[in-house]
């Protein structure tokens, strides 16, 4: 089954103490992505990956580190995190061409104390 | 830069009527897609229509279908026959094929199907 999976699925942790989220899809997807949703932000981009080695920031990522070593992985990383990294993320993957469609992971909710 | 806007926050509409999702969007580029993008209660994200800019004809998808005003910039989603599981949170999107391929996303429309 085509799928992007995201872990952990829930998260609270305290202020400081360093974290990963991964991010992995078995689609063969160049592109792959994350995003943060907000209450009445929608969702904000925060880094995304053309291919493997390549990464570009979105519109969000102070705080944040990924990496792209292996085309079907994408973790995010937060070194410090701080209570207003508390979001709900999604990683997300898609085709660079035509169709564009991106396909979602089913979401982390991190909260930070 | 790229903007996306969403400028109904919340939506209701009785079962079986049709409703229409106002999105509008700037941009400079002449090739990008469209798209709406619909969240349940469950948080997963499952894509509901796409429009390509080239295209003049709007896309349909069932019973969803789109008006795309490329010189207005709107890109608006009609729902007909409203159903119970259409209820769910709306985004319209966008993504640019000339240049970064950053996806951009408005912030959203509740919508509530009344039985």
């Amino acid at each position: 089954e085509a799928q992007v999976t995201q872990n952990p699925r829930y998260l609270i942790t305290v202020t400081g103490k360093k974290l990963t989220v991964t991010c992995s899809q078995n689609m063969n997807h160049e592109y792959m992505s994350w995003y943060r949703q907000d209450p009445g932000l929608g969702l904000r981009q925060i880094y995304y990956s053309m291919n493997v080695e390549v990464t570009d920031k979105g519109d969000v990522p102070e705080g944040y580190k990924v990496s792209r070593k292996e085309k079907r992985n994408f973790p995010l990383i937060l070194e410090s995190p701080s209570p207003n990294q508390t979001s709900l993320y999604f990683c997300a993957s898609m085709r660079t061409g035509t169709p564009y469609e991106q396909y979602f992971g089913p979401g982390t909710r991190l909260t930070v104390t | 830069a790229q903007t996306v806007t969403q400028s109904q926050p919340e939506m209701s509409v009785q079962e079986a009527e049709t409703v229409t999702l106002s999105c509008t969007y700037d941009t400079s580029e002449n090739n990008y897609y469209l798209f709406w993008y619909k969240q349940p209660p469950s948080r997963q994200m499952i894509l509901v229509i796409r429009q390509e800019a080239y295209k003049q004809q709007n896309a349909t998808e069932n019973r969803f279908s789109v008006n795309f005003q490329k010189a207005a910039k709107s890109f608006s989603l009609k729902i007909s026959d409203s159903q119970l599981g259409d209820t769910a949170m709306y985004f319209c999107a966008f993504i640019s094929t000339s240049g970064t391929y950053k996806y951009i996303f408005g912030t959203g429309t509740r919508l509530k199907v009344l039985a």
